[in-house]
C-alpha cells in the first residue's frame, strides 16, 4: 500500500518569505501526485497536481512543486508567502491506472504566514 | 454551481449510539468518496462509490462503519454503536467518472462528529 510522508507539522513564517513544504510518498508504481489546501473555515480544494511530463508543475496563487522521481519527492514551493496563504497543506497521492481515484494523504502542514 | 454539501455540520453524540452522516454530490457526478480527517491519522480514504459498480470499502475501519448511495446520488455514512476514536471530521467528496483520465475530486465542508 502507499503512503504520504509530511515532513514539517507546523510552519510559522513573515509575509514575504519564502515556502517550501516537503512531501515524500512511498509505492512501487507509477503514481498521480497532489497538493490541496484547506483555508480557515472553508473546504479542501485542488492546489495542484501531476501526472506526467515536466516534473515542475505551476498551480493557482502563485505555487508550484516540483516532483523529483528519484527521491519520491513532490514538494510544493512558494517564493513570496502572503498573510492569505496560512492554511494546511496536504500533499496526496493515488496509483495510476488504479480502478477509482481514491487518495493517499500525507499528514497535512499547517502554515501560520505573519503580516 | 451548488458544491458538495454535507449534514449535519456539527453531530455531538454518546457512546454506543448509532450515527447518520449524509452527503449530496455535485449534481452529475457519478463518483463519490468518504474520507475521515481526524487528530493523529490525518486525512484517510474510507469507501468509494462509482456508478452501479460495487463500492469499495476498503478503508472502511470496521464493521461498524456502512455507507450507502441511494439512486447514484445522495450517500450515507453510518456508524453503529459509536466509540470515543470515532470522533473526527468526516469529508464528502464526489467526481465526475471519465475512464482514463483523473477526475478531480470536490470536497465538501464536513460533518464534524464527537462522541461522548
Amino acid at each position: 500500500a502507499q503512503s504520504v510522508s509530511q515532513h514539517n507539522h507546523h510552519v510559522i513564517l513573515s509575509e514575504a518569505a519564502s515556502l517550501e513544504l516537503g512531501c515524500n510518498y512511498s509505492y512501487g508504481g507509477t503514481v498521480n501526485l497532489f497538493w490541496y489546501v484547506q483555508y480557515p473555515g472553508q473546504h479542501l480544494q485542488l492546489l495542484l497536481k501531476y501526472f506526467s511530463g515536466d516534473p515542475l508543475v505551476k498551480g493557482i496563487k502563485g505555487f508550484e512543486a516540483e516532483f523529483i522521481k528519484s527521491k519520491f519527492s513532490f514538494n510544493l514551493r512558494k517564493p513570496s508567502v502572503q498573510w492569505s496563504d496560512t492554511a494546511e497543506y496536504f500533499c496526496a497521492v493515488n496509483p495510476r491506472g488504479a480502478a477509482g481515484n481514491k487518495l493517499t494523504f500525507g499528514g497535512g502542514t499547517r502554515v501560520l504566514v505573519k503580516p | 454551481g451548488a458544491g458538495v454539501s454535507q449534514s449535519p455540520s456539527n453531530k455531538v453524540t454518546e457512546k454506543g449510539k448509532d450515527v447518520e452522516l449524509r452527503c449530496d454530490p455535485i449534481s452529475g457526478h457519478t463518483a463519490l468518496y468518504w474520507y475521515r480527517q481526524s487528530l493523529g491519522q490525518g486525512l484517510e480514504f474510507l469507501i468509494y462509490f462509482q456508478g452501479n459498480s460495487a463500492p469499495d470499502k476498503s478503508g472502511l475501519p470496521s464493521d461498524r462503519f456502512s455507507a450507502e448511495r441511494t439512486g447514484g446520488s445522495v450517500s450515507t455514512l453510518t456508524i453503529q454503536r459509536t466509540q470515543q476514536e470515532d470522533s473526527a471530521v468526516y469529508l464528502c467528496a464526489s467526481s465526475l467518472d471519465l475512464a482514463g483520465a483523473y477526475n478531480e475530486q470536490f470536497f465538501g465542508p464536513g460533518t464534524r462528529l464527537t462522541v461522548l
